[in-house]
This record gives structure tokens, C-alpha cells and sequence, in this order.
């Protein structure tokens, strides 16, 4: 079981380019997330997605843009990348009903860092 | 707005024994869910506990129990026989379903140090 994949693990940006992080899920959940993890903080929600075609913004959306033509992935993309998005990125995914409710499956993470 | 709040940055526990986390939150709801999650290093995040806020009784998984106060809206983390692999971050949350979908308050995490 592969579960919830992410891509890069590690990327290193110059102010102004673009990215893509990649996040893939394999047990056909409808929810699913991007986190940020900045040190000594919890974890921020950027972007959440119900279902394939609905996507809708969380808490610090601001820079970033997701798409989710598929149930099984959920690319972020970064448009023009500040130093202020250095952090740790997350993707999750999570069960819409059943016994498993709230439980939030997670990716490994992208450190990514902005010079 | 709900807050979790974990007041106890980094701890450190000797082998075998046992050590509590601690974990309150603030929140007007009635109905909700509260998670302890394990991030060791390197690695991904994963469940550890769940509560249901409409549960009395305390949730147990193995060596991990909690110790849930509802109108003191706490939630502690006791981890009993600790072990090396305990050694990680561990994070408490708060969810409640919103329009659809849930919402999750994460706290800023406890750095969790076992011994040898």
C-alpha cells in the first residue's frame, strides 16, 4: 500500500520561480489537503479539496493554487516563490464517513526552501 | 475560533517509564473529534489516538492512552513502557466536520526524547 506520495521530498527555489509539488493517494479518498509546517508552529491548512473538481481555499491560501481533476491527486502549485514560503509541506488525505472518520493520512513531506 | 494549545516543547523520558503530554484546546462545540498524532524523525506523520468528544471513556491503543476532560477541555497523552521508537514530535488536534468537509487546529507539538 503506497498510501499518500509526495514529490519532491526536497526542492531549493530562487525568489520568483514556480513549482509544482506532486501529491498522489491510493485508497480512493474524496477529502484532501495541503499543510505547511513552519518551525515551532502547528500545522497551517493552504488548500482542501471534497472531491475531484472542487477545490477551496483554507487558512494562508495566499501564493499557492491547487487543481484536482482526479480523485487520486491533488497537486499545489507555488507561483512566484517568496522566501516566506520556505517551510515543510504536507499533503494528506482523509475518509469522507465510515469508522475511520477524521483520521488524516499523511505523505512524507517537501522541504522546500526559497533563496 | 478553537485553539489547541500544547504548553510542554520538548520532553524527554527514560526507557520503560511513563510520560504524559499534555493538550488543552478551547472550543464552543459539542460535537468533535481530538487526535494525538506521531511524526517521528524523517518520517511521515501517523495516527497514534482518537477520542470522540460524545465518549466518556478514555480511548487506549496499546501503551498509548489518554486522559480526556471535557469540560476542562483537556487532553492529555500518556505513553506507558516507553520505548526508542517513541522518540518523535507528536502533535494533538482538534476536528469538528464543517460544510462538508472537517476542519482540523493543529497544536505546535512536543518533541518527545526517550532514553536509552
Amino acid at each position: 500500500n503506497a498510501g499518500v506520495t509526495q514529490t519532491p521530498k526536497f526542492r531549493i527555489l530562487k525568489i520568483g520561480q514556480s513549482m509544482t509539488l506532486q501529491c498522489t493517494q491510493d485508497m480512493n479518498h474524496n477529502y484532501m489537503y495541503w499543510y505547511r509546517q513552519d518551525p515551532g508552529m502547528g500545522l497551517k491548512l493552504i488548500y482542501y479539496s471534497v472531491g475531484a473538481g472542487i477545490t477551496d481555499k483554507g487558512e494562508v491560501p495566499n501564493g499557492y493554487n491547487v487543481s484536482r481533476s482526479t480523485t487520486e491527486d491533488f497537486p499545489l502549485r507555488l507561483e512566484l516563490a517568496a522566501p516566506s514560503q520556505t517551510s515543510v509541506y504536507f499533503c494528506a488525505s482523509s475518509y469522507s464517513a465510515g469508522a475511520n472518520t477524521g483520521e488524516l493520512f499523511f505523505g512524507e513531506g517537501s522541504r522546500l526552501t526559497v533563496l | 475560533a478553537q485553539t489547541v494549545t500544547q504548553s510542554q516543547p520538548e520532553m524527554s523520558v527514560q526507557e520503560a517509564e511513563t510520560v504524559t503530554l499534555s493538550c488543552t484546546y478551547d472550543t464552543s462545540e459539542n460535537n468533535y473529534y481530538l487526535f494525538w498524532y506521531k511524526q517521528p524523525p524523517s518520517r511521515q506523520m501517523i495516527l497514534v489516538i482518537r477520542q470522540e468528544a460524545y465518549k466518556q471513556q478514555n480511548a487506549t491503543e496499546n501503551r498509548f492512552s489518554v486522559n480526556f476532560q471535557k469540560a476542562a477541555k483537556s487532553f492529555s497523552l500518556k505513553i506507558s513502557d516507553s520505548q526508542l521508537g517513541d522518540t518523535a514530535m507528536y502533535f494533538c488536534a482538534f476536528m469538528k466536520r464543517v460544510s462538508g468537509t472537517y476542519k482540523y487546529i493543529f497544536g505546535t507539538g512536543t518533541r518527545l526524547k526517550v532514553l536509552a
